[in-house]
């Protein structure tokens, strides 16, 4: 798992297994939420968000999952391909202001073939 | 193709020096930021512009000034370079604050 600034985790998959990438947020009042994915040499590429009045949102085979009960995000991966290794890191906003979003330090995914 | 370009993708630069790094965006976009990106740290955002003529500070703004003449550009100007500011410097944009932010590649900058 991951929490905003803290260490790199790693996560290793077989090629077409799912994967989750977990984030622990801290602030309550973020109402916002972003996952990003960055591979290597290159600056991050938005994959999905969710706002703090959801629970869930699907895109192309990926979901975000939101449980502010316990402050976690998560990301669940479908049929993980070699191109979706990359770090993947999650954002919040503080909803007090826009321009304030907190990154993690992310998780490197590796998906082996 | 339609995105932010930063410039230059690498440096390497004496203590003491002044360097601007530059930012252009083509999506005419409202919003600009500025982070830096250390290892095992995350992005941390510098400076902020929520529109043309208007900046703002980050989490971590000292030795860093920006402005913001356009909407197109946001360079960032580090006055007089110190060690600690070596890292990967990423720019981006969003149409509000209220949107996800496009990056551009990053400037690795390297302070010796």
């Amino acid at each position: 798992g991951e929490s905003v600034g803290l260490h790199l985790p790693t996560l290793s998959v077989q090629e077409g297994d799912n994967s989750i990438i977990n984030c622990a947020y801290s602030n309550s009042a973020s109402d916002y939420f972003i996952w990003y994915k960055q591979e290597s040499g290159k600056g991050p590429q938005f994959i999905i968000d969710i706002r703090s009045n959801m629970d869930k949102r699907q895109g192309q085979r990926v979901t975000v999952l939101l449980n502010k009960t316990v402050k976690h995000l998560s990301l669940q991966i479908a049929a993980t391909q070699p191109g979706d290794s990359a770090v993947y890191f999650c954002a919040e906003r503080l909803r007090y202001n826009n321009n304030d979003m907190r990154f993690g330090a992310g998780t490197r995914l590796t998906v082996k073939p | 193709i339609a995105g932010i370009t930063q410039a230059p993708t690498s440096q390497i630069l004496a203590a003491g020096r002044r360097m601007t790094l530059r930012c252009t965006q083509d999506m005419r976009h409202n919003a600009m930021y500025w982070y830096r990106q250390d290892l095992g740290l995350g992005l941390r955002l510098i400076h902020y512009s929520n529109t043309a003529g208007t900046t703002g500070k980050g989490e971590v703004p000292d030795g860093y000034s920006v402005s913001r003449a356009n909407t197109d550009d946001f360079p960032l100007t580090l006055a007089s370079a110190v060690p600690s500011q070596t890292s990967v410097y990423f720019c981006a944009s969003s149409p509000t604050g209220l949107q996800p932010q496009h990056f551009g590649d990053g400037t690795r900058l390297s302070i010796l």
